[in-house]
Parts: structure tokens; C-alpha cells; sequence
């Protein structure tokens, strides 16, 4: 079964610094996507960044970066330029490219930005 | 806001009861998917629908039980409730269900306590 894990379950970073949080996950298939939601005070969630496996180039959206290192099963996100906008759970999913649709979801790390 | 409507946003009602949550999936999505948020459980895939038929189960009761209308509506009923079940339920949607580039959408949930 695959897994799914976030080990700090809390961040904190001063605005307009950088954060990282880390994610590892363990499947034994080789094609699968990967994502980080948001999830706000609102409770919303909100997809922020998706990494497909068989790409070797790391997704990038604006401010949001991840280090994909499939070898190592590691799905890392870079938060530049944190903002306070910024400040919620982030959750790191999985998710098979075909057959079971399931995202499967880490425990999640809360972030916080200090102004 | 992702498109994705579900109601209503919270719900409280007492052991035993009975109660039916709704979502309606963005335009043009086929696929509808349920999710549990808990404080122990985390977030949990319940059950994914395909344009009115079931396509995956996860860890869903079996008090629990689903169903996608003709236009494309999905509902998610919740009988015999127990405090365990109080949660946050989320729909997600999704054009397909099964493609590659397939991103799953999330609703606002439902807050549901049980008393």
C-alpha cells in the first residue's frame, strides 16, 4: 500500500524568507503523480503544485517549487518570498496515474509566518 | 473558489440520526470523490463515482453509502451516526477520473458534528 509522509508537523518562517517542507512516500509503482494542497483557516483545500513522476524536471508555480527526487522517494516544497497569505496546512498527496484514483494524503504540516 | 459546491456547510445532529450530504461537481466533470477529514484519521478517501457508477471504494463504512445522479450531482448518506463520525466531508471532482493529466478539485466540505 502506498504511504504517505510529512514529518514536521509544524513550520514557522519569517515573512519574505524561504521555507521548505518535506514529504516522503513509498510505493512500489513506478508512474504516479504528486501534489501539494493548501488548506487555509477557511479549510478549503487547494491544489498548490502537481510533479508527474516520469518527469525529471522539477514543477515550478510562481513562488512554489518542489525538489522531486524519485530515487530517494522524497516530494519537497519550496515556499520563496512567504508571504502571510501563506500561513496553513499543507498536505502532501499521491496519487497512481491509472487504475485506483485515490489521492492518499500525509498527516499534513502547519506553516506559520511571522511578520 | 474551484467550482465545486457542496451543502450544506454544517450540520449537527445526534448519534443515531441519519443525515445526507450533496455536491454538485464542476461543469464538465465526470467523476466525483468523497473524503473524510478527522482529527485522527487525517484525510481519507471514502468513494469515487464516474458519471453515475461506482469506480473505487476506500475506507468507507458501511453505515455509509453513495450515489451519482444523472446530472452528475452526488450524494453521500451517513446512517446509525456515531461521535466518531463527526468530520469535515469533502467532495472533489474531476474531468475524467482515470486520464493522465486528471487533477482532482475540492469543495468547500461539509462540517458535520455529531452529538
Amino acid at each position: 500500500a502506498q504511504t504517505v509522509t510529512q514529518s514536521q508537523p509544524e513550520m514557522s518562517v519569517q515573512e519574505a524568507e524561504t521555507v521548505t517542507l518535506s514529504c516522503t512516500y513509498d510505493t512500489s509503482e513506478s508512474d504516479y503523480y504528486l501534489f501539494w494542497y493548501k488548506q487555509p483557516p477557511s479549510r478549503q483545500m487547494i491544489l498548490v503544485i502537481r510533479q508527474e513522476a516520469y518527469k525529471q524536471q522539477n514543477a515550478t508555480e510562481n513562488r512554489f517549487s518542489v525538489n522531486f527526487q524519485k530515487a530517494a522517494k522524497s516530494f519537497s516544497l519550496k515556499i520563496s518570498d512567504s508571504q502571510l497569505g501563506d500561513a496553513a496546512m499543507y498536505f502532501c498527496a499521491y496519487r497512481l496515474i491509472q487504475g485506483a484514483q485515490k489521492l492518499v494524503f500525509g498527516q499534513g504540516t502547519r506553516l506559520t509566518i511571522n511578520p | 473558489d474551484s467550482g465545486v459546491t457542496q451543502t450544506p456547510k454544517h450540520l449537527i445532529t445526534a448519534t443515531g440520526q441519519r443525515v445526507t450530504l450533496r455536491c454538485s461537481p464542476r461543469s464538465g466533470d465526470l467523476s466525483v470523490y468523497w473524503y473524510q477529514q478527522s482529527l485522527d484519521q487525517g484525510l481519507q478517501f471514502l468513494i469515487q463515482y464516474y458519471n453515475g457508477e461506482e469506480r473505487a471504494k476506500g475506507n468507507i463504512l458501511e453505515r455509509f453509502s453513495a450515489q451519482q445522479f444523472p446530472d452528475l450531482h452526488s450524494e453521500l448518506n451517513l446512517s446509525s451516526l456515531e461521535l466518531g463520525d463527526s468530520a469535515l466531508y469533502f467532495c472533489a471532482s474531476s474531468v475524467t477520473g482515470g486520464l493522465y493529466t486528471d487533477t482532482q478539485y475540492f469543495g468547500p466540505g461539509t462540517r458535520l458534528t455529531v452529538l
